[in-house]
């Protein structure tokens, strides 16, 4: 079946430092991978995406390779800010589009 | 990307009673869904509503406690039957549109404890 494993949390990091969150997924056929991002009470965003083996989705600094062999999608960033504090969520959709499958979350606080 | 609202952003309410959450989306949408998340916790799909018949449940929830409507492409509620203080979570509506890609958007949520 399908599956997101996520970096526990919390992650806390000082202004500037470099951010790496894993991600790893089990999943049939050929699936499209997200990054999600839920700031203090609101609901989710698209961070960033990416369809298919090798491809880079990058947003506002953040990047996300889909690594086929290594099942994996890590999320990174070269200088985090105090305004990136939040739950990142990664999230991947099937060959059954429209169904998708959410890691648990890591919450990343940055200080200043 | 649609966009997408809810009502109530948050409410406290007593056992027993139910809570009719709206979702309202700028656009006409296929697809349309109800997370649940429970504090601290990742996302639980709860069930797909479908314009004009009955939406499709995953396993764990039932329609007598989580009752679903979606008269339109743009509008859809959840019912949060019967509340138990096991009921408190934030409930999320989505919606899928294709971008090259399904994508899925989300409302900012509704807020829900349950005393």
């Amino acid at each position: 079946g399908n599956s997101v494993t996520q970096m526990e949390g919390p992650v806390t990091l000082s202004e500037e430092a470099f951010l790496t969150i894993n991600c790893t997924y089990t999943a049939t056929g050929y699936p499209s991978l997200f990054w999600y991002v839920q700031y203090p009470g609101e609901g989710l965003q698209l961070l960033l995406k990416a369809t298919k083996a090798d491809d880079k989705g990058s947003n506002k600094g953040f990047e996300a390779t889909y690594r086929k062999e290594t099942t994996s999608f890590h999320l990174e960033k070269g200088s985090v800010q105090v305004s990136d504090s939040a739950v990142y969520f990664c999230a991947l959709s099937g060959n059954n589009f429209n169904k998708f499958y959410f890691g648990s979350g890591t919450k990343l606080n940055v200080k200043p | 990307s649609a966009v997408i609202s809810q009502k109530p952003s948050r409410d406290i309410c007593q056992r027993g009673t139910s809570l009719t959450i709206q979702c309202q989306v700028d656009s006409q949408v296929t697809m349309m869904f109800w997370y649940r998340q429970q504090p601290g916790q990742s996302l639980t799909l709860i069930a797909t509503a479908n314009q004009g018949s009955e939406a499709t449940y995953e396993s764990g929830f039932v329609i007598d406690k989580f009752p679903i409507s979606r008269p339109n492409l743009t509008f859809s509620t959840l019912t949060v039957s019967n509340m138990s203080p096991e009921d408190s979570s934030i409930y999320l509506c989505s919606v899928a549109e294709r971008q090259g890609l399904y994508e899925q958007y989300f409302g900012p949520g509704t807020r829900l404890t349950v005393t």
